[in-house]
């Protein structure tokens, strides 16, 4: 069966410093990968998505990045944080035409 | 532009009690997909159900059941006979296709749902 694992689950970093997040995704290849953010107190939006290795498309104009080194590996990053990067940020994968699952989410505190 | 609408922002209700959540959707594709998802206090999201716009059958999953209707562009939700373990955030969700064939989804604000003992 497909499992994804997102880690941290919990991280505080303090304004300017980098970030990485790591999803990964086991049991399926080439799934669609997403990375969504939930700000505090509203829905999700979301940021990036991949449909393959390298591929990247950007959803929303901000702070972060993101790549896909392998096929089942989708990575957040920012150079240098701010305070609004602050969230609950969650990687989900799919394929076409099905629903997304979503993994247990990584809280950020920018600090 | 996809958009989802949860009105509710927060319902509040004693066990045992039915509870629909309501969900509005605007879209202009003629074939998209309906998702409702649960997100615990655990904040995980939980995938409850899937719904194509060509199938207008209502569903029923145990205590949940969907009423998906075109004409009102509404996509609601009830648990009926709620217990304490139905709280959480719940949302609606629209797709919105990407490049590649990628679902993207379009969430509505979420409801928050209490169950009161």
């Amino acid at each position: 069966s497909q499992t994804i694992h997102q880690w941290p689950a919990t991280l505080v970093q303090p304004v300017g410093s980098p970030l990485s997040l790591e999803c990964t995704v086991e049991g399926t290849s080439n799934p669609n990968l997403y990375w969504y953010r939930q700000a505090a107190g509203r829905g999700l939006q979301l940021l990036f998505y991949s449909v393959g290795i390298g591929q990247i498309s950007s959803e929303v104009p901000q702070n972060l990045s993101a790549s896909r080194p392998q096929d089942r590996q989708f990575i957040l990053s920012s150079k240098k944080l701010l305070l609004s990067d602050s969230g609950f940020y969650l990687c989900a994968w799919g394929t076409a035409g099905t629903e997304a699952f979503f993994g247990q989410g990584t809280r950020l505190t920018v600090v | 532009a996809q958009k989802v609408t949860q009105a509710q922002t927060e319902i509040s209700v004693v066990e045992k009690e039915d509870v629909t959540l309501d969900c509005v959707y605007e879209t202009r594709d003629t074939t998209y997909y309906l998702f409702w998802y649960k997100q615990p206090p655990s904040g995980e999201l939980v995938f409850l159900i899937r719904r194509n716009s060509f199938d207008e059958q209502n569903e029923i999953s145990g205590r949940y059941s969907w009423n998906f209707q075109k004409s009102t562009s509404s996509f609601n939700f009830t648990i009926t006979a709620s217990q304490v373990v139905d709280s959480a955030v719940y949302f609606c969700a629209l797709s919105d296709e990407g490049v590649g064939g990628a679902q993207k989804l379009v969430f509505g604000q979420g409801t928050r749902l209490t169950i009161n003992p």
